[in-house]
């Protein structure tokens, strides 16, 4: 059974650094074909693709954040990080990690999501 | 990369069919048979529905089809139930440069 599960801060502020933690089990980031991706929701809005991360370190941004946006791996520890600068409060949203497969294209299955607000 | 184009609700009775539609362009939906759909219900996280376009993951209803003509990707839901009430968001790879688009989100409701 995959799970995966995120955590971080709940509240940043302005213009700082956002650093998530993707922890999964079920499988490996080692394996061929498997990723991890992020996915972000503002309250009451639509889902948005930020960053994903494959078996072999091939990372693919959302171009229109790619310059904030910082996406690793520690295979050992089973988790994906994602980091995020210069937030804002427009950044305020449920950020989702999730399981995908290169050739398959999909996210299944997503974790609980984590709340993230920005704010002074 | 803009974000595919959903209807903003569609709505329909216990046991009817309702179609969502989702419109991208010649560089994603059109160009890629790598069309997927989500589920979402109030405050949980999107379940996988449909992907590459028609195809059910184990363990979802074969009420919930998929299908794509040109630049536009389907999802039909036959037999409405109550519990198919929550939002849909379809998915597309978008190339190289922009892997993942979703739409901008349909909410069913179940009348």
């Amino acid at each position: 059974q995959i799970t995966l599960k995120e955590s971080g801060p709940t509240l940043v502020k302005p213009t700082q650094t956002l650093t998530l933690t993707c922890t999964f089990s079920g499988f490996s980031l080692s394996t061929t074909e498997v990723g991890v991706g992020w996915i972000r929701q503002p309250p009451g809005k639509a889902l948005e693709f930020l960053a994903l991360i494959y078996w072999d370190d091939d990372k693919r941004y959302s171009p229109s954040l790619r310059s904030r946006l910082t996406i690793t791996k520690d295979t050992s520890k089973n988790q994906v990080v994602l980091t995020m600068t210069n937030m804002d409060p427009v950044d305020t949203a449920t950020y989702f990690c999730a399981h995908t497969l290169f050739s398959e294209d999909k996210f299944d299955p997503w974790g609980q999501g984590t709340l993230v607000t920005v704010s002074s | 990369q803009s974000a595919l184009t959903q209807p903003a609700s569609v709505s329909g009775s216990p046991g009817q069919s309702i179609t969502i539609s989702c419109t991208g362009t010649s560089s994603d939906v059109g160009s890629y048979d790598l069309v997927s759909w989500y589920q979402q219900h109030p405050g949980k996280a999107p379940k996988l529905m449909i992907f590459e376009v028609n195809k059910r993951p184990s363990g979802v209803s074969n009420r919930f089809s998929g299908s794509k003509s040109g630049n536009t990707a389907s999802l039909t839901i036959s037999g409405l139930q109550a519990e198919d009430e929550a939002d849909y968001y379809c998915c597309s790879y978008g190339g190289s440069s922009t892997p993942v688009v979703f739409g901008g989100g349909t909410k069913l409701t179940v009348l």
